[in-house]
Parts: structure tokens; C-alpha cells; sequence
């Protein structure tokens, strides 16, 4: 049982490229959450879904973009990259509402804007 | 919204010293507990969790017990390791309102 695995766990972008961070999950998990971690800081939310198909922004949503066409996969796509992208990015999931249920966290993707 | 307050270190302690890491939270209704924990260079894990009045969680020799009366989830270990050396996140859960995780609590042990 893998859990929740993200790719790549390192990458360095210029400014202007585009990436998807991948994020995948086998525990048929329905919902799914992007954070990041800026250096010494907490987690800040970027997006979530509550199952295949439904999407919603977190708190900082802005420049990236997600979908959930299964339940499995849940990619963020960084699109025109800034230096204030750089950050550590952090997939997670939980097999019902956050409330009561468990978050399981990937290992992270570090990611660093030149 | 919910939300806690709880010092954000770093608390430093020898090998063995009684660790108490404290958290108080404020919510709408009746949350369920947790206490996530934070390696380095790896994500967050459930430490523990408790999901009602009174009960007490634990695992790895931590434990909190969740007080409604007092609207706190103190964590303690009686003997810290150096492994133990982490960033410490106390989260309320309710219904579906996703977890926001603040700086938390860096802990580090000395030999």
C-alpha cells in the first residue's frame, strides 16, 4: 500500500516554464488537498477536491491550476512560474470529510524558481 | 472557523526531559483532536487523535487528552528522544472544514 505519492520530489523551473506536480493516490480516498510550505512556515491551502470531477481553491490559489478526472490522480499545474512559487508542495488525502478523517501526506515536491 | 493557538518553539530539551507542548483551540461546534507530526525533510503524519470529551490519545509514548472545558489537546511525552526532534501541528477537525496548519511547534532534543 503506497499511500499518497508525489513526483517529482525535486525540480528547478526558470522563470516563465510550466510544470504539473503529480499526485496520486491508492487508498480510493475521495478527497484530496494541494498545500505548500513556504522555508520555516506553516501550510497554506491551494486546492482541494471532494471526489472526481469537483474542485475548489483553497487560500492561495492564485497561478496554479488543478482537476480530479479520477479518483486516484489529483496533478497541480504551476503555469507561467514565479520566484514566489518556490516552495514545497505537499499533496494529501483523506477518505472522507477533513473534520473527522485522517489527512495522509505525501512525501512533498521541492520546488525551486529561478 | 476553527482555528488554535500554540507556541511555536523551538522548545529545546535534553534526552529524557518531560516534553509538554501546549493547544488550545477554538471551534464552532464539537471537532474531533489531532496532533500531526512533521520529520524533517518529510510531510505530516498523524501522531494521534481524539474525537470526544475526555478521551485521551496516544502513540509513541505521547499522549493528549481532549478537554471540552477548557477548549485545549496538551501533548506530553514523559521522556523525549532525539528522534523525536520534529515540528509539532495541533489541528480541531469539524465537519468539512479543511485543516489550516500554522507554524506549529519545532521541537529539538539534545543528546
Amino acid at each position: 500500500n503506497a499511500g499518497v505519492t508525489q513526483t517529482p520530489k525535486f525540480r528547478i523551473l526558470k522563470i516563465g516554464q510550466s510544470m504539473t506536480l503529480q499526485c496520486t493516490q491508492d487508498m480510493n480516498h475521495n478527497y484530496m488537498y494541494w498545500y505548500r510550505q513556504d522555508p520555516g512556515m506553516g501550510l497554506k491551502l491551494i486546492y482541494y477536491s471532494v471526489g472526481a470531477g469537483i474542485t475548489d481553491k483553497g487560500e492561495v490559489p492564485n497561478g496554479y491550476n488543478v482537476s480530479r478526472s479520477t479518483t486516484e490522480d489529483f496533478p497541480l499545474r504551476l503555469e507561467l512560474a514565479a520566484p514566489s512559487q518556490t516552495s514545497v508542495y505537499f499533496c494529501a488525502s483523506s477518505l472522507g470529510p477533513p473534520g473527522a478523517n485522517v489527512l495522509t501526506f505525501g512525501a512533498g515536491s521541492r520546488l525551486t524558481v529561478l | 472557523g476553527n482555528s488554535v493557538t500554540q507556541m511555536e518553539g523551538p522548545v529545546t530539551l535534553s534526552e529524557e526531559a518531560f516534553l509538554t507542548i501546549n493547544c488550545t483551540y477554538t471551534a464552532t461546534g464539537y471537532p474531533s483532536l489531532f496532533w500531526y507530526v512533521q520529520y524533517p525533510g518529510e510531510g505530516l503524519q498523524l501522531l494521534l487523535k481524539a474525537t470526544k470529551a475526555d478521551d485521551k490519545g496516544s502513540n509513541k509514548g505521547f499522549e493528549a487528552t481532549y478537554r471540552k472545558e477548557t477548549t485545549s489537546f496538551h501533548l506530553e511525552k514523559g521522556s523525549v528522544q532525539v528522534s523525536d526532534s520534529a515540528v509539532y501541528f495541533c489541528a480541531p477537525g469539524e465537519g468539512s472544514y479543511i485543516p489550516t496548519f500554522g507554524r506549529g511547534t519545532s521541537l529539538i532534543v539534545h543528546p
